[in-house]
């Protein structure tokens, strides 16, 4: 077990829908994570806060955004979703902002759109 | 950020060393090489972690060419369990994206 929870752990919906994944840090890390995952490819990092405030995004599509709350809780919101959404996220958390702390993952959301 | 590259799929028996090498030509002065595990439909998780020359914990080592260009991780006496994704991560100190490449599939044999 990570520290890190993740709710819901499985979701299905229907293309066009809009979803809010949850996420939950380990107690004392400051910075979330949001990867997404299809079907057996690797992780595709999303969007990073730190503290509250947004610290980078990576390949994140506009219909997709985050944010993270003053109790370091984080959600990753999806609209108007597509087929092509269907994958794992997963949010990961770490103690500081630097790439080389360690990350530590929760058990993803599986999103399914049908 | 430096790209990495790493084999796709190795497989290997029960009991052998299993060693990973990555490449990431174009490391930089701060950047540090990490590894993770993920098994299917979990998140992954960190393994090991270093910045020059060897490094060894209880699971891997991990070791640094002088040049940084590449590293190699390390498996002692691999077991079914290990059949797992490992990823290859470069990071530096001050960034906040972290690039997991694609990743090798390592399938372990009885």
């Amino acid at each position: 077990d990570s520290g890190v929870t993740q709710t819901p752990k499985h979701l299905i919906t229907a293309t066009g829908q809009r979803v809010t994944l949850r996420c939950s840090p380990r107690s004392g890390d400051l910075s979330v994570y949001w990867y997404q995952q299809s079907l057996d490819q690797g992780l595709q990092f999303l969007i990073h806060y730190y503290n509250g405030e947004e610290r980078a995004k990576g390949n994140i599509l506009e219909r997709f955004s985050a944010q993270q709350f003053p109790d370091l809780h984080s959600e990753l919101n999806l609209s108007s979703l597509e087929l092509g959404d269907s994958a794992l996220y997963f949010c990961a958390s770490s103690l500081g902002t630097s790439g080389y702390n360690e990350q530590f993952f929760g058990p993803g959301t599986r999103l399914t759109v049908l | 950020l430096a790209k990495t590259t790493q084999p796709i799929s190795m497989d290997s028996y029960e009991g052998q060393e299993v060693n990973i090498t990555c490449s990431h030509n174009n490391i930089a002065t701060n950047d540090y090489i990490t590894w993770y595990q993920q098994f299917p439909s979990q998140g992954p998780r960190f393994i090991i972690q270093g910045y020059k020359t060897k490094v060894t914990n209880e699971v891997a080592s991990l070791f640094i060419p002088a040049d940084r260009k590449s590293s190699t991780l390390s498996l002692p006496r691999v077991s079914l369990s290990d059949t797992a994704v490992y990823y290859c991560l470069v990071a530096y100190t001050g960034g906040f994206k972290t690039i997991f490449g694609a990743g090798t599939r390592l399938f372990v044999k009885a």
